[in-house]
Parts: structure tokens; C-alpha cells; sequence
């Protein structure tokens, strides 16, 4: 199947460690993205690439980091400079063709204890 | 600065009635507008998208208005069914780089 996943769908953090989201998609897809979504709000652009061992700052990259090692790869780390990380994490892929819409991943729920 | 309104009240509606969602947006001209729906825990889902020189678009019981001199958006659903229950958001986006802006969405329930 065709698709973009991630992983895990839980995750749960103590406070001052770094914790890894990962996002896999195989659609052959250029672009990658990561957003956040809190309770009852929108998304958030974080991070995004167009293309690998290249990628930008979206609106709210303080405290996360990302790496494009490979087309289909698109981790992002969530670190112990980011203050308010509890949020559902949402990865999402498209082509690079205009007007393309973005593929989501199903999302990772991050709880700092 | 640019910004994107949905209502962030729920809309309740009946059974079988027309569903029409808002999206209105200030500060920014986009070149089209894409429309996702999302149910609880999982991930947007694309719906519908429009070009900023097309009026309207319908997809089966879809059909979404797009009037760039009001700067707004309309989603409708026709023959809603309880299964049309979820949020919908609105995304902008421009001819410049592949990023779409999201609206915070509206959740719409329909009740039996």
C-alpha cells in the first residue's frame, strides 16, 4: 500500500530528554513536512523539505530539529529546548506539482510526564 | 500579518440539512484553497481544492465557493449524514514555494 506512517502513534517524554518522531512515505513524494496541532487549534508548519539534505524552518521551529538523509525519510527531533512539546505531531508528504495537495501521516501523540 | 478564521464553534446541524462552513482569510492573496476534513486522533484528509480564478467546485455532495474579492471561502455539504461529522479545515496556499497555510478549523456534527 501507498502511503505515509508514523511512529509511534503514543509517545511519552520525560522532561529534558530528546525524543524522535519518525515519518516514512512511499509515494515518491519531493516534499516532506512536519506541523503541530494542539487541542482545538490548526496546524502549525515546523519544519519542511523539498528536497533531501535540504530543508527550512516553518513558523515554529524553536526546540525541534530535523534531518532529509534519505527521499523517503523525514525524522523530526523533539528536544529538552522546546518548553511546551505535548501536542499531536502530524507528518505530511506531496509532489511537487502545483496545486498538489498534502498527504498525512496518522500522527504521534507526544505527553511530556 | 496573514490570518485564516474559521469558527471555532462547532456547528450542529440536522440530518439530511446543508452544511456551510466559513473560511475567511486577511492579508493574503492565495493563488488557490484546499479543504480537508479530520477526524478525532488521526490525520487530515484531502477533500476539495479550488483556484483563485474558479468560482466553485463540487464533488459529489461537496461544493466550495471561492470569492477572492470578499477573500472567503464557502464549504457546503448537501444531504448531511452523521457520518459528515468531523472537523474541516481550510488551507491557502500560493505560487510561490509548496506550503499551505491552515485555518484552525470548524468541527461540524450532524445529528440524526
Amino acid at each position: 500500500d501507498g502511503g505515509i506512517t508514523q511512529s509511534p502513534k503514543y509517545l511519552f517524554r520525560k522532561e529534558g530528554q530528546n525524543v524522535t518522531l519518525s515519518c516514512e512515505q512511499n509515494l515518491n513524494h519531493d516534499a516532506m513536512y512536519w506541523y503541530r496541532q494542539d487541542p482545538g487549534q490548526g496546524l502549525r508548519l515546523i519544519y519542511y523539505s523539498q528536497i533531501v539534505n535540504d530543508f527550512q524552518k516553518g513558523d515554529i521551529a524553536e526546540g525541534y530539529s530535523v534531518s532529509r538523509e534519505k527521499k523517503e525519510s523525514f525524522p523530526l527531533t523533539v528536544t529538552s529546548a522546546q518548553k511546551n512539546p505535548t501536542a499531536f505531531y502530524l507528518c505530511a508528504s506531496r509532489g511537487l506539482e502545483e496545486y498538489n495537495e498534502q498527504f498525512f501521516g496518522p500522527g504521534t501523540r507526544l505527553t511530556v510526564l | 500579518s496573514q490570518k485564516i478564521e474559521q469558527n471555532s464553534e462547532a456547528l450542529n446541524i440536522q440530518e439530511g440539512k446543508t452544511a456551510t462552513l466559513t473560511c475567511n482569510y486577511t492579508n493574503y492573496s492565495p493563488a488557490y484553497l484546499q479543504w480537508y476534513r479530520q477526524d478525532p486522533g488521526r490525520g487530515p484528509v484531502f477533500l476539495l481544492l479550488i483556484r483563485e480564478n474558479e468560482k466553485e467546485k463540487r464533488k459529489e455532495r461537496l461544493k466550495v465557493t471561492f470569492d477572492t474579492t470578499l477573500k472567503q471561502s464557502l464549504f457546503h455539504i448537501t444531504a448531511s449524514q452523521p457520518a459528515d461529522s468531523a472537523t474541516y479545515l481550510c488551507a491557502l496556499g500560493t505560487n510561490a514555494g509548496n506550503m499551505l497555510t491552515f485555518g484552525g478549523g470548524t468541527r461540524l456534527m450532524v445529528k440524526p
